[in-house]
């Protein structure tokens, strides 16, 4: 099975630039897709295709994935950013989620 | 508006079984696949199973394989999910969600929307 790791936590301030990674094997081969999830709500899409942002979802979220590491930015981190962040490949056929990213605006 | 709402969770013995439904509406059901995803309390996104348009594809997850059956009814913009031999680790909120599938090889993606979810709780 195809496995996805990701960091347990990210800390950010205000305005400032939060970095998430999303690792696996050869993953740059894949597209890489990433989800907020708010505590007590099912998570929302929030890139696509590596670095497609949904309709509706602010441009200060972005994305690449390059070699076996995936990584979802947001710059100008703004409180409501808060939450836990799971990146999800597609492989043979089963959808597979990374472990998830709690970011902290502090 | 695209709109998924889940039903049929509860409470169920070990050992029991649980029938799960998904209600879709706002988008043309039959044209696409669709997927069960839970989570335990405090825990991760996993993923459970898969179902095609056309129900031409299906794929469950190991811990699942054997024990659970996803099946949909386009006349009915419904998609279900029957759980059968429930342990303690099938507790979980329950998700449905739309699978969304690009050009040019039109392969599943990633999921675009997800229902609110509906809770499975297995205990004696």
């Amino acid at each position: 099975s195809y496995d996805l790791t990701q960091p347990p936590s990210v800390s950010v301030s205000p305005g400032q630039t939060a970095s998430i990674t999303c690792s696996g094997d050869k993953l740059g081969n894949k597209y890489t897709s990433w989800y907020r999830q708010k505590p007590g709500q099912s998570p929302v899409l929030v890139i696509y295709r590596d670095s497609e942002r949904p309709s509706g979802i602010p441009e200060r979220f972005s994305g690449s994935n390059s070699g076996n590491t995936a990584t979802l930015t947001i710059t100008g981190t703004q409180n409501m950013d808060e939450g836990v962040y799971y990146c999800q490949v597609w492989d043979t056929g089963t959808f597979v989620f990374g472990p998830g990213t709690e970011v902290t605006v502090l | 508006e695209v709109r998924l709402v889940e039903s049929g969770g509860g409470l169920v013995k070990p050992g029991g079984s649980l029938r799960l439904s998904c209600a879709a509406s706002g988008f043309s059901f039959n044209t696409f696949s669709m997927n069960w995803v839970r989570q335990a309390p405090g825990r991760g996104l996993e993923w459970v199973s898969f179902i095609s348009d056309a129900s031409t594809h299906i794929n469950y997850a190991d811990s699942v394989k054997g024990r659970f059956t996803i099946s949909r009814d386009d006349a009915k913009s419904s998609l279900f999910l029957h759980m059968n031999s429930l342990r303690a680790e099938d507790s979980a909120m329950y998700y449905c969600a739309r699978v969304i599938t690009r050009p040019p090889l039109f392969l599943p993606e990633d999921l675009d929307y997800w229902g609110p979810g509906t809770l499975v709780t297995v205990s004696a």
